[in-house]
């Protein structure tokens, strides 16, 4: 079952606006970690944003916040005034244990963004 | 912050040889690695877990004897892809663990290799 969703595979937005990059996820484990990463075409994965199951508030990071919505399962990426240097895929992930000890990142499959002028 | 760095960031083999990609922490010490496969456009699967001294954990489907992993020392983790065929072309990404990194929750990623078989 997939445990990350990204329901967008591609979204526009014009240069200065804001936007909002969906992710839902999955799980039983009461303590858990959301992320959100960047990868531009080169191909490195660029960190933006992190939300603990447990934090009481939204994490904000610059231009990038989390809508995090525990009951519903959401965790969406806002970008606001969106730039050119935006555009790029945005991957969410969850932090979820391994068998064995220790903790891997789960993948969703990812929002391709374009900003244009 | 924690830097990982991989080589190569690209490679072309021929089919039937054997390829070795390098991920290796420069700033702190990472007792676990992950090696993640990429194809175009798609998301990142998850291949193996290496940890320092032990033998890599595997993801279903994923197999063993073609992509090898090596954990020696604490900075460096190493991926052979045996063998190589065409299919196994693909944008491989490792990342390791610092625990010490806050800001990413200790989750740093090298910067990739493309590797296609011909």
């Amino acid at each position: 079952a997939q445990k990350i969703t990204q329901t967008q595979p591609g979204m526009f937005v014009q240069e200065k606006e804001a936007v909002t990059l969906d992710c839902t996820y999955d799980t039983s484990d009461p303590s858990y970690g959301l992320f959100w990463y960047k990868q531009p075409s080169s191909g490195e994965m660029i960190f933006l944003i992190y939300q603990g199951s447990y934090d009481q508030q939204n994490a904000t990071e610059g231009r990038y916040s989390l809508n995090f919505q525990k009951a519903r399962k959401s965790a969406n990426l806002v970008i606001s005034a969106s730039q050119l240097g935006d555009s790029a895929m945005y991957f969410c992930a969850m932090r979820e244990p391994l068998t064995g000890g220790g903790n891997k990142l789960t993948f969703g499959t990812g929002t391709q963004l374009k900003v244009e002028l | 912050g924690a830097v990982v760095s991989q080589h190569p960031s690209r490679v072309i083999c021929k089919s039937g040889t054997s390829v070795k990609i390098e991920c290796r922490s420069l700033d702190f010490q990472a007792t676990t690695m992950f090696w993640y496969r990429q194809f175009p456009k798609k998301s990142l699967m998850l291949m193996a877990t290496s940890n320092e001294g032990s033998k890599a954990t595997y993801e279903q489907g994923v197999e063993k004897d073609k992509f090898l992993i090596n954990h020696a020392s604490l900075t460096l983790s190493t991926l052979t892809v045996t063998s190589a065929h065409p299919e196994d072309s693909s944008f491989y990404i490792c990342s390791a663990r610092d625990v010490r990194d806050r800001k990413s929750r200790g989750y740093t990623f090298g910067s990739g290799t493309r590797l296609t078989v011909v």
